[in-house]
């Protein structure tokens, strides 16, 4: 079964807006990553979070971990019509069988220019 | 990412046929995995590998079977297609350790009639 769950399923924005995506997971994890994928494409990785981190930021991505409520939010600052696409956490569990990635089932962003 | 090549891109196959799936790398990882993409589901691990001599079952691995052939080539096998099977398909390879970036393939489409 799969670990993360996005929220929303799908959001649409407004070119220069900010867009936010959530990410719940439900058992304890070294790291929780971001990745995007283009329509039919292959994902490609945005950002990791280790599990001592709190926030990370990388360009107009900024990342938060909150281990306790077992979640995560991607903010994407000043949107573009190029960040168009779908968003997915994946999470890598502490237990055994680590260094498996688990996704969820993705949020879907349209930046309308 | 071109480091990471997959063929076909596109397949169409009848029910009952083998179809084999090819994943090439030359990023230098020794893990490789593979995935399936549904729509509405996210990605699920089918099966993964962390070195040439070591093959391990993921979350969907029943009617597949995969081959490590070399530290850069890991293939996928449905040795019965079935409609079921109909998927986007995406090979992907890691670096070792805890906390490593995935880096996926252009993934395989297949639809099995």
């Amino acid at each position: 079964s799969q670990q993360g769950e996005e929220d929303p399923q799908a959001l649409s924005i407004q070119e220069g807006e900010n867009a936010t995506m959530n990410c719940s997971y439900k058992t304890s994890i070294n790291n929780l990553q971001w990745y995007r994928q283009n329509s039919g494409r292959g994902l490609v990785h945005l950002i990791l979070i280790r599990s001592n981190e709190r926030e990370k930021h990388s360009g107009r991505l900024r990342v938060t971990l909150d281990t306790s409520k077992k979640s995560s939010s991607l903010l994407i600052t000043a949107s573009r019509a190029a960040d168009t696409a779908s968003y997915f956490c994946a999470t890598e569990g502490s237990g055994a069988g680590s260094y498996q990635l688990t996704f969820g089932k993705g949020t879907k962003l349209s930046v309308i220019p | 990412d071109a480091d990471v090549t997959q063929t076909p891109r596109n397949r169409i196959t009848k029910t009952g046929k083998r179809i084999m799936l090819e994943c090439s790398q030359t990023k230098g990882h020794d893990r490789m995995y593979w995935y399936r993409q549904d729509p509405g589901l996210g990605l699920r691990l089918i099966y993964y590998s962390f070195d040439v001599k070591d093959i391990n079952k993921g979350e969907i691995s029943d009617g597949y079977s995969v081959s490590r052939q070399a530290q850069a080539k890991f293939s996928l096998s449905l040795e019965s297609a079935i409609p079921n099977q109909t998927a986007l398909y995406f090979c992907a390879t890691s670096d070792q350790g805890v906390g490593e970036t995935q880096y996926f393939g252009p993934g395989t489409r297949l639809l099995v009639l």
